[in-house]
């Protein structure tokens, strides 16, 4: 099955500076590779995916890179604002995307 | 709102006791899945539901079973809890277009 390695486990930034976080990936075929964002008391919702065929996609704020040959993939943050401090979660596919297998998190601090 | 309700929202009991946790959709959605959330661990996939009736196990699927008897309707269950099944158990459900998650609000169970 797929094995999903996130880092870091934690993160503090400046309030406007950037933030990234990594993840790397086991199954080469996988080819689905979403980011979700936790708030506090809630349950996690998706901010950002990316699909194999490219290696780079953004929205807004948001982008996310992928390296297939590496099997590597990023969230970066830009501009960081207080609203952006939440738990982050990537996740990769598993069995011909019925299951989707999560990275252990990544707490980030926006510091005012 | 992906129109996900998980109950109860919290619970306490005791060591021993079987515990059942109830995932209700509005959706329709085919798939279902239960994870368990834990610090240091993120979420964790225990079962997952394909349709009324077919369910399959998760990586951390000892202690618990699941059914699915209605499409709306997934219950995770306790056979008889344990204090390692403490934790924050989150239902999800599947979008039949893309492919992403929605989760309920999560449910926190206490086992003392």
């Amino acid at each position: 099955g797929e094995n999903v390695e996130q880092h870091p486990s934690t993160l503090s930034v400046q309030e406007g500076d950037s933030a990234v976080i990594k993840c790397t990936y086991s199954d080469s075929a996988s080819n689905y590779f979403p980011w979700y964002k936790q708030e506090l008391g809630k349950g996690p919702q998706l901010i950002i995916d990316i699909r194999s065929n490219v290696g780079e996609k953004k929205d807004q704020r948001i982008a996310v890179t992928l390296n297939k040959t590496a099997k590597h993939f990023s969230l970066h943050i830009t501009e960081t604002q207080p609203e952006d401090s939440a738990v982050y979660f990537c996740a990769a596919p598993n069995f011909g995307n019925e299951k989707l297998t999560f990275g252990t998190g990544t707490r980030l601090t926006i510091i005012p | 709102d992906a129109g996900i309700t998980q109950s109860p929202r919290h619970k306490v009991t005791e060591t021993g006791t079987p515990v059942t946790l109830r995932c209700h959709q509005t959706e329709n959605h085919r798939y279902m899945y239960w994870y368990r959330q834990d610090p240091g661990h993120g979420l964790r996939l225990i079962h997952y539901s394909y349709g009324v009736k077919d369910t399959d196990k998760g990586e951390v699927s000892d202690g618990y079973s699941v059914s699915r008897s209605k499409t709306e309707d997934f219950l995770l269950t306790l056979e008889s809890a344990t204090s390692s099944q403490t934790s924050v158990y989150f239902c999800a459900i599947r979008g039949s277009r893309t492919g992403e998650l929605f989760f309920g609000e999560g449910s926190r169970l206490t086992v003392l």
